[in-house]
């Protein structure tokens, strides 16, 4: 089954507001990986986050890897429209990398 | 460096023909990973290959697929006979080792059953 829940599924902003989607896990996670796949294209490596409590910064991006382990969150400040496609996060359940379901990003200007 | 490439970039097929996909990894990477992503949904995991042996392969989802990595190097992945649920677009990935590093993905192959 699905390893972590990842919400929101879509999220539409005005260009200039921030934006956030979270991935929750029952179990703890060894660490945790953003990608980000623009439409079109293919998953692209943001991030990896390992330390509980570990929070990550690019630029307008903040990565966040929750205290327990259990959830993380990808923040978007002042979004662009070069900003648009979907965000996954990913973690390993064994030697495989399994993805969350993603959430999309539109942005209007 | 050449990255994760994947033959064909699209292809179309009648329902119970048989297409073969094609990776090639990153030179040097051990591991390499099969996904679908249908509709613009989740990227669903197929496989994992840590050199030619099979890891995981707890997400083919029937023995239409076969997945083949001979030699530690490429892989291929049949569909015979292809069913119309079986379009989408099958990723590869590639990463230097298996747990906390960094997978590569490749354009992916855009798979139309008709």
């Amino acid at each position: 089954g699905q390893q972590v829940m990842q919400i929101p599924q879509y999220q539409h902003v005005q260009e200039g507001e921030d934006f956030t989607t979270y991935c929750n896990s029952s179990t703890t996670l060894s660490n945790i990986q953003w990608y980000k796949q623009r439409p079109g294209g293919h998953p692209v490596f943001l991030i990896q986050l390992v330390k509980s409590g570990e929070v990550k910064k690019q630029k307008r991006l903040t990565f966040q890897f929750g205290e327990a382990k259990k959830n993380s969150s990808l923040h978007i400040t002042a979004t662009q429209t070069t900003d648009v496609g979907t965000y996954f996060c990913a973690s390993q359940r064994g030697t495989a990398l399994i993805f969350g379901k993603g959430t999309t990003l539109s942005v209007s200007s | 460096e050449a990255g994760v490439t994947q033959f064909p970039s699209h292809s179309v097929i009648e329902k119970g023909q048989t297409v073969t996909l094609r990776c090639d990894p990153i030179s040097g990477h051990d591991n390499l990973y099969w996904y679908r992503r249908v509709m613009g949904k989740e990227i669903k995991f197929l496989l994992h290959f840590v050199k030619e042996s099979k890891q995981d392969e707890s997400g083919m989802p029937n023995n239409r697929f076969l997945a083949e990595r001979t030699g530690g190097t490429y892989s291929t992945l049949k569909v015979q006979p292809a069913e119309l649920e079986d379009s989408g677009v099958y990723f590869c990935a590639s990463s230097q080792s298996g747990f906390g590093t960094e997978a590569f993905f490749g354009q992916g192959t855009r798979l139309t059953v008709v």
